[in-house]
């Protein structure tokens, strides 16, 4: 079975543009996680989706929106993009977030805001 | 507002010694993950404890879970290089998001 991809791998822009970083999940699997991860602040939650509805969201800025599609690929975007924007985004998939603790992480992709 | 704290923060050892890593909460836990991750990966799931008490064990990897549910331990024995990476432990917020520590980054030396 494949893995969760994550496109692009890696992704440089400049302050004030906006961003749209794309998550496949394991095929079957309707619940897609996206967190952020920096050196200074760790793993934090950005928000999830299940069925194409948003169910859960983290204390991010509004900048920071997605979306899932039918076929439970998610896309996440960053608009307005700051400095402190540059991180590794990560999704994660599961059956079921609410009745799974099973989780299955991306590779990331690896922001740089210039 | 949840908070993990992982101890400690970097560990370097040589190759076949014994660590041990911690994760503490400022509440209870519905259940609780250990997760490795690599560098220019994402982290890996290595096992969920959710009793009280309960201990796990994967291989080289003991984990175990305080009674009181805030607080748990990954064991490792005679770590090798393959081990090094960042552990983190994330607690489920009973179904809502995962609330992750700091982390513990592990180097074993050949």
């Amino acid at each position: 079975k494949a893995g969760v991809t994550q496109t692009p791998r890696y992704l440089i822009k400049t302050r004030g543009q906006q961003v749209t970083l794309s998550c496949s999940p394991i095929s079957g699997h309707r619940s897609v996680s996206w967190y952020q991860q920096t050196p200074g602040q760790g793993l934090q939650f950005l928000f999830e989706y299940f069925s194409e509805t948003q169910r859960n969201k983290g204390n991010f800025p509004g900048r920071f929106s997605g979306r899932q599609f039918s076929n439970s690929r998610s896309e996440m975007n960053v608009s307005t993009l700051e400095l402190g924007d540059s991180a590794l985004y990560l999704c994660a998939s599961s059956l079921d977030r609410r009745t799974s603790a099973m989780q299955y992480f991306g590779p990331g992709t690896r922001l740089t805001v210039l | 507002t949840q908070l993990l704290e992982q101890s400690p923060q970097f560990l370097s050892i040589q190759e076949g010694e014994n660590l041990t890593v911690y994760c503490n909460s400022s509440s209870v836990f519905s259940s609780l993950q250990w997760y490795r991750q690599e560098p220019g990966e994402g982290p890996v799931l290595l096992v969920t404890v959710v009793t009280g008490g309960e201990v796990k064990k994967l291989k080289r990897l003991t984990f175990q879970f305080g009674d009181a549910r805030k607080d748990s331990s990954l064991h490792i024995t005679a770590a090798q290089p393959g081990d090094t990476g960042l552990y983190l432990c994330a607690e489920d917020n009973y179904g809502q998001n995962f609330v992750f520590g700091p982390g513990t980054r592990l180097s074993v030396l050949p």
